[in-house]
């Protein structure tokens, strides 16, 4: 039982170029989130997902894509990274509403 | 909206004093509430899940309360130690169909030798 698996660990990109960060659970979790953690701004949800099939954006959604085809995956793309994006992403997931959630370990991005 | 806030915003106590984190939440409709820690350059490792219909939750040093009516939890460390060192962060889980976490920005607790 892995957990929430979250790759790569560490990233660097240069303005412009994408990429996506990948997340997968092993829990048959159906509730999914990616975070972002920056100084002085705490952790603010970026998109989120209630289950295959089923995504909505969350606070800070400019410049990110998901999609959930199975319930074990999450990946989040970067389409077109800039330097306002360098940030630590967490990836989390949960069983149901009346459960805690589950983070991974994360990704720390930087753009240049 | 849902605001959470933690205070102190950082902490620095001596080894074997007790240690009291603060969390309030606006609105009382929430889950549950979910106590995390997170070291540098670290994930958040859950400590304590606390449901909207219970009053405490115990896990060997750590105990957190609920108080949904006035918005408040707290977390209480017994005997601290250098290394409960750490970021903690409380989280409300928010009562829409998508479950969403809203975040405190957490209190930074230096325990010293």
């Amino acid at each position: 039982n892995a957990g929430v698996t979250q790759t790569p660990k560490f990233q660097v990109l240069k303005t412009g170029q994408s990429m996506t960060l990948q997340c997968a659970q092993d829990m048959n979790h159906e509730y999914m989130s990616w975070y972002r953690q920056d100084p002085g701004m705490g952790l603010r949800l970026i998109h989120y997902s209630v289950g295959a099939g089923i995504t909505d954006q969350g606070e800070v959604p400019n410049g990110y894509n998901v999609s959930r085809s199975t319930t074990e995956d999450f990946p989040l793309r970067l389409l077109s990274a800039a330097p306002s994006q360098t940030s630590v992403y967490f990836c989390a997931s949960s069983p149901m509403q009346f459960y805690g959630y589950t983070f991974g370990s994360g990704t720390r991005l930087t753009v240049v | 909206k849902q605001e959470v806030t933690q205070i102190p915003a950082a902490l620095s106590v001596p080894e074997g004093e007790n240690l009291v984190l603060n969390c309030s939440f606006t609105d009382s409709a929430i889950y549950n509430l979910q106590w995390f820690r997170q070291d540098p350059g670290k994930g958040l490792t859950s400590l304590l899940l606390i449901q909207s219909s219970q009053r405490e939750q115990t896990s060997g040093r750590l105990n957190a309360s609920l108080d949904k009516s006035s918005g408040r939890s707290t977390l209480y460390i017994a005997a601290s130690q250098p290394g409960d060192s750490a970021t903690y962060l409380c989280a409300v889980r928010l009562t829409d169909s998508w479950g969403k976490l809203q975040f405190g920005a957490g209190t930074q607790v230096v325990v010293t030798p």
